[in-house]
């Protein structure tokens, strides 16, 4: 069964510090790839997502994503951190053809100081 | 948009009681997602529906926990003889239909077994 390791669980960064938060999924079929974000209080929202194409994908709020698929890895990155960035991030896959469902892991909590 | 509606936003219930939620997905989306999420966990796959039918479910899922979508529009969820262990936040999302498309999450209800 596919799976989703994110090996970061908690980050603490100060502002202006680039980010980079590991994502590592188990399946040898072809993926769809999502982050989400879950700032305090409030709903998980989608940050970026791949599909197929270009392997550097970029989302909101200045992220982007990179897709090795020779690693099976997505990991997140932002240049520099702003306070308001201080949420959990999740990664998730879909392993597509085999199910509809996605697929999470167990998440990244961040924290940023001013 | 007036994004995934879940309803109660918490509930508190006594061991062995029944409880039941409801979730109002995008009206568009003809997907829905039931997941659970406990603290310092990602999301957790229950199971999901395509209009009124339901496609998949967790073997986590025991029997004590249904779901319904009638219509193809709101659904249930419903946890009978509850335990300690269920207390967690139940998430439902909702989605248009098309390989990987992106869910779009509710607040969420906050389960508590006493």
């Amino acid at each position: 069964a596919q799976s989703v390791s994110q090996h970061n669980h908690h980050v603490i960064l100060s502002e202006a510090a680039s980010l980079e938060l590991g994502c590592n999924y188990s399946y040898g079929g072809t993926v769809n790839l999502f982050w989400y974000v879950q700032y305090p209080g409030q709903h998980l929202q989608l940050l970026l997502k791949y599909f197929s194409g270009d392997p550097l994908v970029k989302g909101i709020k200045g992220f982007e994503a990179e897709f090795i698929k020779s690693k099976f890895s997505f990991n997140l990155r932002k240049p520099s951190v702003q306070w308001s960035d201080t949420a959990e991030y999740f990664c998730a896959v879909i392993a597509t053809g085999n199910t509809d469902k996605l697929i999470f892991g167990t998440g990244t909590r961040l924290q940023v100081f001013p | 948009d007036t994004g995934v509606s879940q309803n109660p936003r918490h509930k508190i219930t006594k061991r062995g009681q029944n409880v039941t939620f409801r979730c109002d997905p995008i009206s568009e989306h003809n997907r829905l997602y039931w997941y659970r999420q406990t603290l310092g966990q990602g999301p957790e796959f229950l199971t999901y529906f395509q209009n009124e039918a339901q496609l998949e479910k967790s073997r986590l899922l025991s029997d004590r926990f249904s779901a319904e979508r009638p219509k193809g529009s709101f659904s249930t969820l419903e946890i009978q003889r509850t335990e300690q262990g269920d207390s967690a936040m139940y998430l439902c999302a909702s989605s248009a239909q098309g390989i990987g498309s992106p869910l779009h999450f509710g607040n969420g209800t906050r389960l508590t077994v006493t």
